[in-house]
């Protein structure tokens, strides 16, 4: 099984809909975090997460919103999804202990929006 | 500017070829420096990283770091076509990393 699972692997939705990502580890790790892939644009920091109770903005956050309900769980959701918000979307974690900020990535959610 | 810009490509090579690719960074608070291969469609994953100026060799690959000039490179010997993908470089910061937008790289048997 992997060590870093997101769910759904895809999605198709409609343009208005609240949709969630949801991603979950088994690393142990305590630092969290989303990313958006579009083509061509590398990956982009959505939201971060350093543990349980610290929750910050990335670059992109505008449109989106996360929760970190266990140190395993990370949730990433658009509350009124549209359709530039069709994306790979990446969930990775790092470890604090070992601080090398080597990044550990889920399989990724590939979201359409119509 | 962008924060972490990449050799633009995509970059073609031969089989058996250096293939080289270029990273530069405007954060002189960087920390630490990664270079992912990703396939498509698959996740990114780590290949090399780096803190210290300098070479770090592993296997066929090297990496380079110039704080000073604020630059990191990734040098792939004797190039297989099983290395073809893109590469992507991070630089990380306060416990972050920014990603450039990637060089995609072809090796031609």
């Amino acid at each position: 099984d992997a060590d870093v699972t997101q769910t759904p692997r895809n999605r198709i939705t409609k343009t208005g809909k609240r949709i969630m990502l949801e991603c979950s580890q088994t690393k142990g790790h305590d630092r969290m975090y989303w990313y958006r892939q579009d083509p061509g644009l590398g990956l982009r920091l959505i939201y971060y997460s350093f543990d349980v109770k610290d929750i910050n903005k990335g670059e992109i956050s505008d449109g989106y919103s996360v929760s970190r309900q266990a140190q395993a769980k990370f949730s990433l959701s658009l509350e009124s999804a549209i359709p530039n918000q069709t994306a790979l979307y990446f969930c990775a974690t790092s470890d604090l202990d070992r601080n090398t900020g080597e990044l550990f990535f889920g399989e990724g959610s590939r979201l359409t929006v119509l | 500017q962008k924060e972490v810009e990449q050799n633009s490509g995509p970059l073609s090579v031969p089989e058996g070829a250096i293939a080289s690719l270029n990273c530069t960074y405007s954060d002189r608070g960087s920390q630490s420096f990664f270079w992912y291969r990703q396939y498509s469609g698959k996740s990114p994953e780590l290949i090399m990283f780096i803190y210290s100026n300098g070479d770090k060799e592993d296997g066929r690959f090297t990496a380079q770091l110039n704080k000073a000039s604020q630059y990191v490179s990734l040098l792939i010997r004797d190039s297989q076509p099983s290395d073809s993908a893109t590469y992507l470089c991070a630089v990380e910061s306060a416990g972050k990393s920014t990603f450039g937008d990637g060089t995609t790289l072809t090796v031609k048997p």
